[in-house]
């Protein structure tokens, strides 16, 4: 079993939709999250930080982790076609410097 | 958010000679500094961790003498690829965390150095 695992995907929705990216983990050490954006050719742009549970909001972008049940999400509100790209999470934690991610989910948003 | 510049984006070299790639952190420092590489369609590979002022950390299976590592200040660490051949083509990627914020800070990335080996 993968540490972390997510959906590649991939996730066609029309524009204005709300999206659902999620993420499951296995270890449940990992104290802080990360949602990163990829577009093809480019490194990864951090989008969100979150180190507990709960929601964060960011924009039309929002955070959401579920501690107790090992699982992460990312929001996205009035998905535009520049949001087509891949999402990557990625998890940590304290006094260990490697970050795990996920494999990315590829979103495409379709005018 | 924090600034890291890769350079080159982009690189094109004969079988047989060495690549560097070289990786900086432009608004905050970093003791800590990663390399991953990253196929088609597939998630990041962490190659190896690299520390300021002492000898990077490699991932199992990563050859540590034909991906050199050099972390000599806290802004700049450079990946060498020596003797590159075809099966070294692939996509690049630094990242680093500011060291103020401790080993929880925020991951951030460059922009990438895609190498193609002929």
């Amino acid at each position: 079993q993968k540490e972390v695992e997510q959906d590649p995907g991939p996730l066609s929705v029309p524009e204005g939709a709300i999206v659902s990216l999620n993420c499951t983990y296995s270890n449940s050490a990992f104290q802080y999250f990360m949602w990163y954006r990829q577009y093809s050719r480019k490194g990864p742009e951090l989008l969100m930080y979150t180190y507990s549970s709960g929601n964060k909001e960011d924009g039309r972008f929002t955070a959401q982790v579920d501690k107790s049940s090992k699982y992460i999400s990312l929001f996205i509100r009035d998905s535009q076609p520049s949001d087509s790209a891949t999402y990557l999470c990625a998890m940590g934690f304290r006094g260990y410097q490697k970050v795990t991610f996920g494999t990315g989910t590829k979103l495409q948003v379709i005018p | 958010g924090a600034v890291v510049s890769q350079h080159p984006s982009r690189v094109i070299c004969k079988s047989g000679t060495s690549v560097k790639i070289e990786c900086r952190s432009l608004d905050f420092q970093a003791t800590t500094m990663f390399w991953y590489r990253q196929f088609p369609k597939q998630s990041l590979m962490l190659m190896a961790t690299s520390n300021e002022g002492s000898k990077a950390t490699y991932e199992q299976g990563v050859e540590k003498d034909k991906f050199l590592i050099n972390h000599a200040s806290l802004t700049l660490s450079t990946l060498t690829v020596t003797s590159a051949h075809p099966e070294d083509s692939s996509f690049y990627i630094c990242s680093a965390r500011d060291a103020q914020r401790g080993d929880t800070g925020e991951l951030f990335f460059g922009e990438g150095s895609r190498l193609t080996v002929l």
